[in-house]
C-alpha cells in the first residue's frame, strides 16, 4: 500500500498550458517535499512545505500544503519543454519523521 | 554536487549470488537511505539509517540487509540475488528532518 498517492500518473501537454498534480494521503505529515527527476539522474529537491495551508512559489511553480497536512499540490503555469520530468512527492511523519517515503510520481511531458 | 558516491554504477550478477552496493558520503550527514526505483513504482524505501549502527527497515526490505559501521558508509547487501531485485538503486543522504535529501547517481543492477 502506497502511503502517498500521486495523480495523475502520466500527463502529456502542449507548451504554454497549465497543469496541476496532486499528492494525497490519509495520514498527517510533518512535512512534504517535492522532487523532480530527469532520466538517468537522482531526484532533486524543488521545495519543502511544513505548515498546513502553506503556499510556496518557485518561478512558474506553485506548491500548496493542505490545511490538515495530508495532501499537497503542484501547479505549473505556462509549462515549457524544460519542465518535462518525473515529479515526486515525499514525506515524513510522526515519530519516524526520518523515514522519508515517496509517492509513485507523475511523469510530465511538455511538447513543443 | 553533494558529496555522495555510489559504487558500482552498473552490475550484472547471477541469481543466487550475494551482492553488496556501497554508498559513500563526505558530508557527515546523519541520515542515509537506500531506495529502489522500478517503472510504475516510484522510489520505494528499502532500509534507512539514523546514525552509526542505527538502521531500520523500509517498505520493501525482504531479501536485503544493511550495515553502517561509519558515518560515511552505508552498505546494502542482497543476500541471495533474485531476478525480482533487478532495479535501479539510489542512495540518499540528509542532514536533518525536513531538509533536502541528496541523491547519488544510482546503481543499475541486473540479476540474470
Amino acid at each position: 500500500t502506497q502511503l502517498l498517492e500521486q495523480s495523475p500518473q502520466f500527463l502529456s501537454i502542449q507548451e504554454g498550458e497549465n497543469l496541476t498534480v496532486y499528492c494525497n494521503s490519509s495520514s498527517v505529515f510533518s512535512s512534504l517535499q517535492w522532487y523532480r527527476q530527469e532520466p538517468g539522474e537522482g531526484p532533486v529537491l524543488l521545495v519543502t512545505v511544513v505548515t498546513g495551508g502553506e503556499v510556496k512559489k518557485l518561478k512558474r511553480l506553485t506548491f500548496q500544503f493542505g490545511d490538515a497536512r495530508k495532501d499537497s499540490s503542484l501547479h505549473i503555469t505556462a509549462a515549457q519543454p524544460g519542465d518535462t520530468g518525473l515529479y515526486l512527492c515525499a514525506g515524513g511523519r510522526g515519530g519516524s519523521n526520518y523515514k522519508l517515503t515517496f509517492g509513485k510520481g507523475t511523469l510530465l511531458t511538455v511538447n513543443p | 554536487d553533494a558529496g555522495i558516491t555510489q559504487s558500482p554504477r552498473h552490475k550484472v550478477t547471477e541469481t543466487g549470488t550475494p551482492v553488496t552496493l556501497r554508498c559513500h558520503q563526505t558530508e557527515n550527514h546523519r541520515y542515509m537511505y537506500w531506495y529502489r526505483q522500478d517503472p510504475g513504482h516510484g522510489l520505494r524505501l528499502i532500509h534507512y539509517s539514523y546514525g552509526v549502527k542505527d538502521t531500520d527497515k523500509g517498505e520493501v526490505s525482504d531479501g536485503y540487509s544493511v550495515s553502517r559501521s561509519k558515518t560515511e558508509d552505508f552498505l546494502l547487501t542482497l543476500e541471495s540475488a533474485t531476478s525480482s531485485q533487478t532495479s535501479v538503486y539510489f542512495c540518499a543522504i540528509r542532514t536533518d528532518l525536513n531538509t533536502e535529501a541528496f541523491f547519488g547517481q544510482g546503481t543499475r543492477l541486473t540479476v540474470v
